[in-house]
């Protein structure tokens, strides 16, 4: 089973619509990040939480992360074309003692024009 | 700073050979990664390394090694290609351990095996 859950796997928008994509974890989690990546393309870092009840945003993307940690969200507001891609969720746990840091399955984001 | 970079972006081999894949940083990072990334299934890590010199496994390091001669380079050598290798491989760095520390990623490697 996947240690990283990310839901739904694949979304498809219409331009100017809201959006929220989820990332949850039985553990704790002691970083949450998330990353867009395009076809072809690396990892793009969006943002970084690691407090229980933090949020952040950045333009027009907001992720939040719960309370206990174990769940983060991230929201578009108003989504343009440009915001498709796969969103990916990664997080640090820790497992007998060390942190490894795993990854969710992706999200695949679809905005029509 | 280029940040993390690859090559190839591009290959294809026939089963059975071998190549080596590259990464380079040049943020002074101590922890380097090597991850395949298969449709649908995330991100697999394949080896890892905490500084030059020292290396071990991830999840899924069968058919791969690794060597760290410097803070810089981690290259990913497949030494008998195989279909089931066919991926997109990513390397990442980052600072440390630390559970603060972001990672970041390179273009990636399109690989496939035929």
């Amino acid at each position: 089973s996947q240690e990283l859950e990310q839901s739904p796997q694949s979304l498809i928008v219409q331009e100017g619509k809201n959006l929220t994509i989820n990332c949850t974890s039985s553990k704790t989690l002691y970083g949450l990040y998330w990353y867009k990546q395009k076809y072809g393309e690396g990892l793009i870092f969006l943002m970084m939480l690691q407090k229980g009840g933090e949020e952040k945003s950045h333009e027009k993307i907001t992720a939040k992360l719960d309370e206990k940690k174990q769940q983060s969200s991230l929201h578009i507001t108003a989504s343009q074309p440009s915001h498709a891609g796969i969103y990916l969720c990664g997080a640090v746990v820790s497992t007998s003692g060390t942190y490894k840091y795993i990854f969710g399955t992706g999200t695949r984001l679809k905005v029509l024009a | 700073n280029a940040g993390v970079t690859q090559t190839p972006k591009f290959r294809i081999l026939k089963i059975g050979q071998s190549m080596t894949l590259q990464c380079a940083q040049d943020m002074n990072h101590n922890y380097m990664y090597w991850y395949r990334q298969d449709p649908g299934m995330g991100l697999k890590l394949i080896y890892y390394s905490v500084g030059a010199g020292i290396t071990d496994k991830g999840e899924v390091p069968n058919g791969y090694n690794v060597s760290r001669s410097t803070t810089e380079d981690f290259p990913l050598r497949l030494e008998l290609a195989a279909p089931s290798q066919t991926s997109v491989y990513f390397c990442a760095s980052r600072p440390s351990g630390r559970a603060g520390d972001t990672q970041y990623f390179g273009p990636g490697t399109r690989l496939t095996v035929l």
